[in-house]
């Protein structure tokens, strides 16, 4: 299994360019999510999925947009990029379930110019 | 408000010398609780977590943790530390009562010399 995949691992983008994200799993797992992670913030949730065509906002959704046509596809898309949107960008998937641990890919470094 | 404190940014300590990493949270009920350990330039991998039972829970590559349910804490252990094992961790909590968020403390980089 593959696992978590994330396409691109870099981008560089120019302040009011959009672009998407792309996060697959190959684990048949129902729940996924998307976090960015900056320094000294940990990470924090920006949109997530709890099954095909069912998506929800995380702590920071402003300026992102998700859709999850599928079980294993979870697309990101940034809509207007800003500096503010410049961080590291993870994926994550796990089994239904609160005891259920995640599993994360290998993450996107993005910065908006 | 639920939240994860981890109180410190670095934790240096020698190699062979057992190693602590502290998180303590706030979160109502009994929650569901989390390792995880970030290498440079990688994702976030699972260490261990508990559930229910025995407080101490082993996990991979050595590491332990004890969930002491009256200070609130999920302090991450491992007896003998190694260079290897110099990475970021992270603490992470999930309420127990089905929310599907994961609340993550701010991560210690664990720092182990030769």
């Amino acid at each position: 299994n593959a696992g978590v995949t994330q396409t691109p691992k870099f981008q560089v983008l120019k302040t009011g360019q959009s672009m998407t994200l792309q996060c697959a799993q190959d684990m048949n797992h129902e729940y996924m999510s998307w976090y960015r992670q900056d320094p000294g913030m940990g990470l924090r949730l920006i949109h997530y999925s709890v099954g095909a065509g069912i998506t929800d906002q995380g702590e920071v959704p402003n300026g992102y947009n998700v859709s999850r046509s599928t079980t294993e596809d979870f697309p990101l898309r940034l809509l207007s990029a800003a500096p503010s949107q410049t961080s590291v960008y993870f994926c994550a998937s796990r089994e239904a379930g609160g005891q259920n641990e995640q599993f994360f890919g290998p993450g996107t470094r993005l910065t908006v110019l | 408000a639920q939240s994860v404190a981890q109180p410190e940014d670095q934790v240096n300590v020698a190699e062979g010398n057992p190693l602590t990493v502290k998180c303590t949270y706030s979160v109502s009920g009994n929650p569901y609780l989390f390792w995880y350990v970030q290498y440079p330039n990688r994702g976030l991998q699972f260490l261990l977590k508990y559930i229910t039972g025995d407080n101490l829970v082993k996990g991979s590559y050595g590491f332990e943790a004890e969930f002491n349910k009256s200070q609130t804490s999920f302090h991450l252990k491992k007896p003998s530390a190694l260079v290897s094992d110099s990475a970021l961790y992270f603490c992470a909590v999930r309420d127990r009562t089905g929310g599907f968020k994961t609340i993550f403390g701010a991560g210690t980089r664990l720092f182990v010399k030769a």
